[in-house]
């Protein structure tokens, strides 16, 4: 009985370059969720998908971030020509359906530091 | 937009000396409210779901409470192992039919032997 799989765990990018994060929600959790977590700071929230659909990008970057939720396989946040600033825990959570009082279930994270 | 705010920052507690944290929000309709614990280096845990004002849940050292305002997260007798950072969130509905999260920033507790 898994729970939310992130990998990797740890990504160390140089600026520049490209960080694809992957999340595999729970079995039977088709909705997922992006935060992003800065030290001394909450969790913010980056985009919503469904299997194939963007649903809510609102608190994506819009230069440089993409998320995708292929029907098959993991969901994917890439962020391309990273910097410094990018540097930051990357969570992802995952629920049954996006209605009112449907619990999200967090994964273990993925830390991603820009040298 | 909505606000969530969390409060001590920090939480240093001697083990068996009870003590309630706090999360205070302002939201447009409320749907629930969640309390997630969160250790170093992990993800956030979660704890309860709170929906209306006056409800309560308990977990062993831990009891939520919600008031129209406000949460508490009260901690009897702290052993050192519950020394995390908790998290209090509210979830209200898109304008869309989803669920939106905001989270607060956390309180760190630290429980000393």
């Amino acid at each position: 009985n898994a729970g939310v799989m992130q990998n990797p765990r740890h990504l160390v990018r140089r600026r520049g370059q490209e960080a694809r994060l992957r999340c595999s929600p729970m079995k039977g959790h088709s909705h997922v969720y992006w935060y992003r977590q800065l030290p001394e700071e909450g969790l913010k929230f980056m985009v919503y998908l469904q299997k194939e659909n963007i649903i809510d990008e609102s608190g994506m970057p819009k230069e440089r971030f993409s998320a995708e939720f292929p029907k098959e396989g993991p969901s994917i946040l890439r962020i391309q020509q990273v910097v410094r600033g990018d540097s930051a825990a990357y969570f992802c959570a995952s629920t049954t359906t996006p209605l009112a009082k449907n619990i999200q279930y967090f994964g273990a994270g993925t830390r991603l530091s820009v040298l | 937009e909505d606000q969530v705010t969390q409060s001590p920052e920090a939480l240093r507690l001697q083990e068996g000396e009870s003590s309630s944290l706090n999360c205070s929000y302002t939201v447009s309709g409320l749907r629930g409210l969640f309390w997630y614990r969160q250790d170093p280096g992990k993800g956030p845990e979660f704890l309860f779901t709170l929906y209306s004002a006056g409800e309560e849940k308990e977990k062993e050292r831990l009891k939520a409470t919600l008031t129209k305002k406000e949460s508490f997260l009260h901690i009897t007798a702290p052993k050192p192992e519950d020394s995390a950072t908790y998290l209090c969130a509210v979830q209200t509905i898109h304008s869309g039919g989803y669920q939106k999260v905001t989270f607060g920033t956390g309180t760190k507790l630290q429980v000393i032997p």
